[in-house]
């Protein structure tokens, strides 16, 4: 069965307190893995999609890593702005159903000042 | 850049009435749209997949009786919740994406709904 596993549950950091988020994942045959940033009450934000092993990709001070089974969200220097549940996901289905995700639990990140 | 737009943002209902959502992709066309429910402190779970000019494709475990979509065009979803119960107060949130890119999917702003 395919499954997205997050951790830790919760992260408390200082602010310029660099850290990393975990999101492993087993799925046959992957088609993009999704990190999404929440705050509360509202809707997930796109970050990044990850492809394939190896692939990184950078906005400010996010950082996303990929490998064969895992993915790897860095916080570099992190803000009392970067507090949010950062939310891991992977595509399922076949490509006729492109856009279905499945989620993992997330990860919620306070940044103290 | 692509927007998700639901409305309303929140709403509040007595048991026994039926409240709908509005999923609405404003500045693309959508052929797919989701619905997911989120309970507090709780990850996203797929409820259903949208379909414009078809029925919807429910997950396991989604009654399609009571969480009605309608995918009336290539920017509009509704999810209807009928005969809402308190235990149907959750949050949901619609996701789409362009046609034809699936590298970005975009989520709506979500929809609190509150069953009194």
């Amino acid at each position: 069965e395919d499954q997205v596993t997050q951790s830790p549950e919760a992260l408390r950091l200082q602010e310029g307190e660099s850290s990393s988020l975990n999101c492993s994942y087993t799925v046959s045959g992957l088609r993009g893995l999704f990190w999404y940033r929440q705050d509360p009450g509202k809707g997930p934000e796109f970050l990044f999609t990850l492809y394939s092993a190896g692939e990184e990709k950078e906005k400010e001070r996010l950082k996303a890593t990929l490998t064969k089974k895992e993915s790897f969200l860095h916080i570099t220097a992190p803000k009392p702005e970067d507090s949010a549940t950062y939310l891991c996901a992977v595509r399922l289905g076949p490509p006729s159903n492109d856009y279905k995700l499945s989620f993992g639990a997330g990860t919620t990140v306070t940044v103290r000042a | 850049g692509a927007v998700v737009s639901q409305h309303p943002s929140w709403v509040i209902c007595k048991s026994g009435t039926s409240v709908k959502i509005e999923c609405r992709s404003l500045d693309f066309q959508a052929t797919t749209m989701f619905w997911y429910r989120q309970f507090p402190k709780q990850s996203l779970m797929l409820m259903a997949t949208s379909n414009e000019g078809s029925k919807a494709t429910y997950e396991q475990g989604v009654e399609k009786d009571k969480f009605l979509i309608n995918h009336a065009s290539l920017t509009l979803s509704t999810l209807t919740v009928t005969s809402a119960h308190p235990e149907d107060s959750s949050f949901y949130i619609c996701s789409a994406s362009p046609q034809g890119s699936g590298n970005t999917i975009y989520f709506g702003e979500g929809s609190w709904l509150t069953v009194v």
